[in-house]
């Protein structure tokens, strides 16, 4: 059965950098998704993107987030300055209709 | 996506079947009605979705009355590895939309 892939499974940095986390989305779906989830907490939508454009993205995703499909297979997600509080469980998503797909998580801890 | 209520938690036995149920009373004409389903450290994964009267597939049932206004979910005869968290949804176009989770159903199964 296809699946979501995400790479690293963690990942620890210190507040103020920048951080990568990458998304295999499954190869024929074309809607694809970033969110996360605080330990203890609820999962939260980041953003949503369709046609090589974001189509969706809520509070949580400011200007020190940004969504990239750089090729036909990957789907990255960059946080420019880390924070402390950007310390969660990261999921990527992809969908082709009725189901969303979502990946194992990258486990992001900033110190 | 409608605001939905699930029990916080529920406890049962290996071989019984369990029925979560999800109030929805602002459901729209066209929401459908999406469970996932989350294991520990891992990303939500798809149930089952429906609109109207019942639902089965090879993982559980989906219940939902005429006015529309709760679901149900039913797992025929639990085991181990069915404990996780079970989460409602109801929107439409939830397999192209930012999905919104709330705090979910946590099932515990005991041997």
């Amino acid at each position: 059965e296809p699946e979501v892939t995400q790479t690293p499974s963690h990942q620890v940095t210190q507040m103020g950098q920048e951080v990568i986390l990458r998304c295999v989305p499954i190869s024929n779906h074309l809607y694809f998704y970033w969110y996360r989830q605080i330990l203890g907490q609820k999962v939260e939508f980041l953003v949503s993107f369709y046609n090589n454009e974001i189509s969706e993205k809520s509070e949580i995703f400011d200007d020190q987030f940004s969504v990239e499909r750089p090729d036909g297979s990957n789907f990255t997600l960059k946080i420019r300055s880390t924070k402390l509080e950007d310390s969660a469980m990261y999921f990527c998503a992809s969908s082709q209709e009725d189901e969303q797909y979502f990946g194992p998580g990258t486990r992001l801890t900033v110190t | 996506l409608a605001k939905t209520t699930q029990p916080i938690s529920m406890d049962s036995y290996e071989g019984q079947e369990v029925n979560i149920t999800c109030s929805h009373n602002n459901i729209a004409t066209n929401d459908y009605i999406t469970w996932y389903q989350q294991f520990p450290s891992q990303g939500p994964r798809f149930i089952i979705q429906g609109y109207k009267t019942k639902v089965t597939n090879e993982v559980a049932s989906l219940f939902i009355p005429a006015d529309r206004k709760s679901s149900t979910l039913s797992l025929p005869r639990v085991s181990l590895s069915d404990t996780a968290v079970y989460y409602c949804l109801v929107g439409v176009d939830t397999g192209r939309r930012a999905l919104t989770f709330g705090s979910g159903t946590r099932l515990q199964v005991q041997p």
